[in-house]
C-alpha cells in the first residue's frame, strides 16, 4: 500500500506570495492533519481535516488555511508568506486511532 | 513549562548498549502516546504506541508509561549505528486529534 504522498517536495517563494501544498493520504485513511516543523519550534500542529471537514485547528494565524476534497486528498495553503514561514510542512494520514504516518514533507523556503 | 518535555540531548551509547529516552507531558489526562525516530532530512516514522501504564514491546523497543508521574521513555536494546536518529515524543492530550511533540532527543549509537 502506498504511503501518504505530498507535493512539491520543494519550494522556494518569495516574501508576500502565496502557496498551495498538497497532500495524498494512505488509502483507506480519512484523516488528514498538517504540521509545520522548524529547528527553532519543532513540530507543531496546524489543522486536521475529516471527511472534508475542518476537526481541529493549532495556533497559528489566518495566513495558513486548508481544505480536504471527497477523496481525502488535501490542501494547505499559506497566504501573504513571510521570512518564518520558512519549514518542513509535514502531512500525516490515520484511518483510525491515533497512530498516524507522515509524509515526506514539503520543504519551503521564502526569500 | 511546556506540554511534552524530552532531554535535547544528544544522547551517545556505544553499539550494543540500552538506550534510555525519557519524555515528561503537561496534560494529566492525556489518553495517548507515541514514540517516532526522524532520520536527518526524513519525516517522522512512528515506531511505538502506547495506551496503557505498563510495559510495551516490539522488538529491540520498549516503550513504558507512567500516568502517576506523567511520564513515558522509549528502551532501545542492543543499539545498532542505524539507530542513531531524532526521537520525538508526542502525547495526544484528549484524543481530540491534536498532536503535540516534545522537541525530540537526538541519539547517537557509536559503533
Amino acid at each position: 500500500k502506498a504511503g501518504v504522498t505530498q507535493t512539491p517536495r520543494y519550494l522556494i517563494k518569495t516574501r508576500g506570495q502565496q502557496v498551495t501544498l498538497s497532500c495524498s493520504p494512505i488509502s483507506g485513511h480519512r484523516s488528514v492533519s498538517w504540521y509545520q516543523q522548524t529547528p527553532g519550534q519543532g513540530l507543531q500542529f496546524l489543522f486536521e481535516y475529516f471527511s472534508e471537514t475542518q476537526r481541529n485547528k493549532g495556533n497559528f494565524p489566518g495566513r495558513f488555511s486548508g481544505r480536504q476534497f471527497s477523496n481525502s486528498r488535501s490542501e494547505m495553503n499559506v497566504s501573504t508568506l513571510e521570512l518564518g514561514d520558512s519549514a518542513l510542512y509535514l502531512c500525516a494520514s490515520k484511518i483510525m486511532g491515533n497512530e498516524q504516518f507522515f509524509g515526506p514533507g514539503t520543504r519551503l523556503t521564502v526569500l | 513549562q511546556k506540554e511534552v518535555e524530552q532531554n535535547s540531548g544528544p544522547l551517545s551509547v556505544p553499539e550494543g548498549a540500552i538506550a534510555s529516552l525519557n519524555c515528561t507531558y503537561s496534560d494529566r489526562v492525556s489518553q495517548s502516546f507515541f514514540w517516532y525516530r526522524q532520520y536527518s532530512g526524513k519525516s517522522p516514522e512512528l515506531i511505538m504506541s502506547i495506551y496503557s501504564n505498563g510495559d510495551k514491546e516490539d522488538g529491540r523497543f520498549t516503550a513504558q508509561l507512567n500516568k502517576a508521574s506523567q511520564y513515558v521513555s522509549l528502551l532501545i536494546r542492543d543499539s545498532q549505528p542505524s539507530d542513531s536518529a531524532t526521537y520525538l515524543c508526542a502525547v495526544n492530550p484528549r484524543n481530540n486529534n491534536d498532536m503535540r511533540f516534545g522537541a525530540g532527543t537526538r541519539l547517537t549509537v557509536k559503533p
